[in-house]
Protein backbone atom coordinates (compact mmCIF):
# COMPACT_ATOMS: atom_id res chain seq x y z
CA UNK A 1 0.00 0.00 0.00
CA UNK A 2 0.63 3.73 -0.52
CA UNK A 3 2.83 5.08 2.27
CA UNK A 4 2.65 8.68 4.03
CA UNK A 5 3.80 11.39 1.43
CA UNK A 6 4.93 14.67 1.59
CA UNK A 7 4.86 17.44 -1.21
CA UNK A 8 6.83 19.83 -1.92
CA UNK A 9 10.00 17.43 -1.45
CA UNK A 10 12.17 20.85 -1.47
CA UNK A 11 11.03 24.15 -0.68
CA UNK A 12 13.14 27.28 -1.32
CA UNK A 13 11.80 30.96 -0.33
CA UNK A 14 12.46 34.20 0.95
CA UNK A 15 12.96 35.64 4.50
CA UNK A 16 9.65 36.61 5.51
CA UNK A 17 7.50 34.56 3.29
CA UNK A 18 4.86 32.05 4.39
CA UNK A 19 4.92 28.49 3.82
CA UNK A 20 2.64 25.53 3.46
CA UNK A 21 3.62 22.14 3.88
CA UNK A 22 1.63 19.14 3.07
CA UNK A 23 1.27 15.50 4.21
CA UNK A 24 -0.88 12.54 3.59
CA UNK A 25 -0.76 9.91 6.31
CA UNK A 26 -1.40 6.11 5.15
CA UNK A 27 -5.12 5.46 4.84
CA UNK A 28 -6.91 4.40 8.57
CA UNK A 29 -4.24 6.22 10.42
CA UNK A 30 -5.57 7.54 13.13
CA UNK A 31 -2.65 9.63 14.87
CA UNK A 32 -0.54 11.64 12.44
CA UNK A 33 2.72 13.34 13.45
CA UNK A 34 5.55 16.58 12.66
CA UNK A 35 8.96 16.58 13.38
CA UNK A 36 11.24 18.72 12.52
CA UNK A 37 15.63 18.07 11.68
CA UNK A 38 17.69 20.79 11.63
CA UNK A 39 21.01 20.38 10.68
CA UNK A 40 23.29 18.07 12.84
CA UNK A 41 20.21 17.42 14.96
CA UNK A 42 17.81 14.77 15.88
CA UNK A 43 14.02 15.34 14.97
CA UNK A 44 12.12 17.48 17.37
CA UNK A 45 8.26 16.61 17.68
CA UNK A 46 6.46 19.90 16.29
CA UNK A 47 2.70 18.72 17.05
CA UNK A 48 0.95 15.89 17.11
CA UNK A 49 -3.06 14.63 16.17
CA UNK A 50 -5.16 12.01 17.36
CA UNK A 51 -8.75 11.61 15.38
CA UNK A 52 -11.03 14.19 16.13
CA UNK A 53 -9.15 15.21 20.04
CA UNK A 54 -7.71 18.73 20.61
CA UNK A 55 -3.89 18.43 18.90
CA UNK A 56 -1.09 18.16 21.05
CA UNK A 57 1.12 21.53 20.27
CA UNK A 58 3.37 21.86 22.65
CA UNK A 59 5.99 21.27 20.57
CA UNK A 60 5.76 23.91 18.17
CA UNK A 61 8.72 26.74 19.07
CA UNK A 62 6.67 29.86 18.21
CA UNK A 63 3.22 31.39 17.02
CA UNK A 64 4.79 31.30 13.26
CA UNK A 65 3.95 27.86 13.69
CA UNK A 66 0.56 26.23 12.91
CA UNK A 67 -0.93 23.13 11.64
CA UNK A 68 -4.23 21.82 10.83
CA UNK A 69 -5.52 18.36 10.18
CA UNK A 70 -8.82 18.16 7.73
CA UNK A 71 -11.06 15.33 7.80
CA UNK A 72 -8.77 13.13 9.91
CA UNK A 73 -6.60 12.44 7.10
CA UNK A 74 -4.13 15.47 4.86
CA UNK A 75 -2.10 17.93 7.34
CA UNK A 76 -1.09 21.44 6.58
CA UNK A 77 1.80 22.58 8.85
CA UNK A 78 2.00 26.78 7.89
CA UNK A 79 5.21 28.94 8.72
CA UNK A 80 4.11 32.42 8.71
CA UNK A 81 6.81 35.16 8.26
CA UNK A 82 9.70 32.47 7.95
CA UNK A 83 12.73 32.86 9.48
CA UNK A 84 16.49 31.59 8.33
CA UNK A 85 16.55 29.35 11.67
CA UNK A 86 13.30 27.42 10.24
CA UNK A 87 15.43 25.79 7.22
CA UNK A 88 14.93 22.09 8.21
CA UNK A 89 13.62 19.20 6.98
CA UNK A 90 9.99 18.74 8.00
CA UNK A 91 9.07 15.11 8.83
CA UNK A 92 5.43 13.94 9.00
CA UNK A 93 4.61 10.40 10.15
CA UNK A 94 1.38 8.56 10.91
CA UNK A 95 0.20 5.30 13.11
CA UNK A 96 -2.88 3.35 14.09
CA UNK A 97 -3.08 4.38 17.45
CA UNK A 98 -4.68 2.48 20.15
CA UNK A 99 -4.14 3.11 24.41
CA UNK A 100 -1.52 5.08 25.80
CA UNK A 101 1.80 2.88 24.34
CA UNK A 102 3.94 2.93 21.49
CA UNK A 103 2.50 2.14 18.20
CA UNK A 104 4.96 2.10 15.19
CA UNK A 105 4.79 5.45 13.57
CA UNK A 106 5.87 5.60 9.78
CA UNK A 107 7.83 8.52 8.37
CA UNK A 108 7.28 10.07 5.09
CA UNK A 109 10.02 11.65 3.04
CA UNK A 110 10.27 14.84 4.51
CA UNK A 111 10.26 18.37 2.92
CA UNK A 112 13.74 19.75 2.94
CA UNK A 113 12.81 23.56 3.55
CA UNK A 114 15.70 26.64 3.06
CA UNK A 115 15.23 30.07 4.26
CA UNK A 116 16.84 32.38 2.16
CA UNK B 1 17.86 19.44 27.63
CA UNK B 2 18.57 17.05 25.65
CA UNK B 3 16.54 13.59 26.93
CA UNK B 4 18.17 11.41 24.47
CA UNK B 5 21.61 11.49 23.57
CA UNK B 6 24.05 10.02 20.79
CA UNK B 7 27.40 11.15 21.75
CA UNK B 8 29.35 8.89 18.60
CA UNK B 9 28.61 11.28 15.51
CA UNK B 10 29.89 8.87 12.94
CA UNK B 11 31.47 5.29 13.09
CA UNK B 12 33.53 3.50 10.38
CA UNK B 13 33.70 -0.54 10.51
CA UNK B 14 34.94 -3.10 7.97
CA UNK B 15 32.55 -5.33 6.44
CA UNK B 16 31.55 -8.53 8.33
CA UNK B 17 32.97 -7.00 11.86
CA UNK B 18 30.50 -5.44 14.45
CA UNK B 19 29.01 -2.16 14.57
CA UNK B 20 28.04 -1.31 17.68
CA UNK B 21 26.02 2.26 18.26
CA UNK B 22 25.18 3.65 22.12
CA UNK B 23 22.70 5.59 22.88
CA UNK B 24 21.66 7.76 26.61
CA UNK B 25 18.85 8.94 28.24
CA UNK B 26 18.01 11.23 30.83
CA UNK B 27 14.10 10.43 31.54
CA UNK B 28 13.24 7.19 33.94
CA UNK B 29 9.61 7.59 32.85
CA UNK B 30 10.48 6.22 28.87
CA UNK B 31 8.76 2.52 28.87
CA UNK B 32 10.05 2.03 25.12
CA UNK B 33 12.58 2.61 22.58
CA UNK B 34 13.67 2.29 19.23
CA UNK B 35 16.01 2.49 16.82
CA UNK B 36 15.58 3.82 13.10
CA UNK B 37 17.92 4.00 9.95
CA UNK B 38 17.45 6.75 7.53
CA UNK B 39 19.24 6.69 4.13
CA UNK B 40 19.11 10.43 2.79
CA UNK B 41 16.32 12.43 1.07
CA UNK B 42 13.90 9.26 2.84
CA UNK B 43 12.22 9.37 6.04
CA UNK B 44 13.43 6.90 8.74
CA UNK B 45 12.52 3.54 8.87
CA UNK B 46 11.78 1.62 11.65
CA UNK B 47 14.86 -1.43 12.92
CA UNK B 48 14.21 -2.56 16.13
CA UNK B 49 12.38 -1.73 19.74
CA UNK B 50 12.66 -2.99 22.98
CA UNK B 51 10.46 -2.52 25.54
CA UNK B 52 11.37 -1.23 29.26
CA UNK B 53 10.59 -4.57 30.92
CA UNK B 54 13.33 -6.76 28.82
CA UNK B 55 16.89 -6.36 28.52
CA UNK B 56 17.12 -7.55 25.00
CA UNK B 57 15.85 -8.21 21.93
CA UNK B 58 17.09 -9.70 18.37
CA UNK B 59 16.33 -9.81 14.90
CA UNK B 60 18.24 -11.29 12.36
CA UNK B 61 21.48 -9.27 12.83
CA UNK B 62 20.12 -6.78 14.94
CA UNK B 63 20.37 -6.63 18.45
CA UNK B 64 19.34 -4.04 20.85
CA UNK B 65 20.37 -3.88 24.16
CA UNK B 66 19.05 -2.17 27.40
CA UNK B 67 20.38 -1.39 30.48
CA UNK B 68 18.31 0.84 32.57
CA UNK B 69 20.14 0.58 35.55
CA UNK B 70 22.64 3.11 33.50
CA UNK B 71 20.26 4.56 31.27
CA UNK B 72 21.91 3.40 28.26
CA UNK B 73 20.74 1.12 25.04
CA UNK B 74 23.15 0.28 21.79
CA UNK B 75 22.02 -1.39 18.90
CA UNK B 76 24.14 -4.58 17.67
CA UNK B 77 24.89 -5.05 14.14
CA UNK B 78 26.50 -8.59 13.05
CA UNK B 79 27.64 -9.18 10.44
CA UNK B 80 28.31 -5.33 9.52
CA UNK B 81 27.23 -4.63 5.38
CA UNK B 82 27.72 -2.14 3.09
CA UNK B 83 23.85 -1.85 2.78
CA UNK B 84 24.08 -0.97 6.34
CA UNK B 85 25.88 2.72 5.91
CA UNK B 86 22.78 4.98 6.60
CA UNK B 87 22.46 7.19 9.93
CA UNK B 88 20.91 5.28 12.54
CA UNK B 89 18.77 7.72 15.61
CA UNK B 90 17.77 6.20 18.81
CA UNK B 91 14.31 7.28 20.07
CA UNK B 92 12.49 6.70 23.35
CA UNK B 93 8.56 6.99 24.14
CA UNK B 94 6.94 7.83 27.42
CA UNK B 95 3.79 6.18 27.95
CA UNK B 96 1.33 9.32 27.11
CA UNK B 97 -1.83 10.52 25.09
CA UNK B 98 0.72 11.43 22.77
CA UNK B 99 3.36 8.54 21.50
CA UNK B 100 5.62 10.85 20.52
CA UNK B 101 8.93 10.10 20.21
CA UNK B 102 12.15 11.81 21.72
CA UNK B 103 14.96 11.32 19.19
CA UNK B 104 18.71 11.38 19.29
CA UNK B 105 21.05 13.39 17.41
CA UNK B 106 22.05 10.87 15.22
CA UNK B 107 25.25 8.29 14.29
CA UNK B 108 26.43 7.97 10.70
CA UNK B 109 27.11 4.48 10.17
CA UNK B 110 29.64 3.66 7.23
CA UNK B 111 30.39 -0.06 6.78
CA UNK B 112 33.28 -0.24 4.09
CA UNK B 113 33.33 -3.48 1.56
Amino acid sequence: GAGVSQSPSNKVTEKGKDVELRCDPISGHTALYWYRQSLGQGLEFLIYFQGNSAPDKSGLPSDRFSAERTGGSVSTLTIQRTQQEDSAVYLCASSFRQGKGYNEQFFGPGTRLTVL
Amino acid sequence: DQQVKQNSPSLSVQEGRISILNCDYTNSMFDYFLWYKKYPAEGPTFLISISSIKDKNEDGRFTVFLNKSAKHLSLHIVPSQPGDSAVYFCAASERSNTGKLIFGQGTTLQVKP
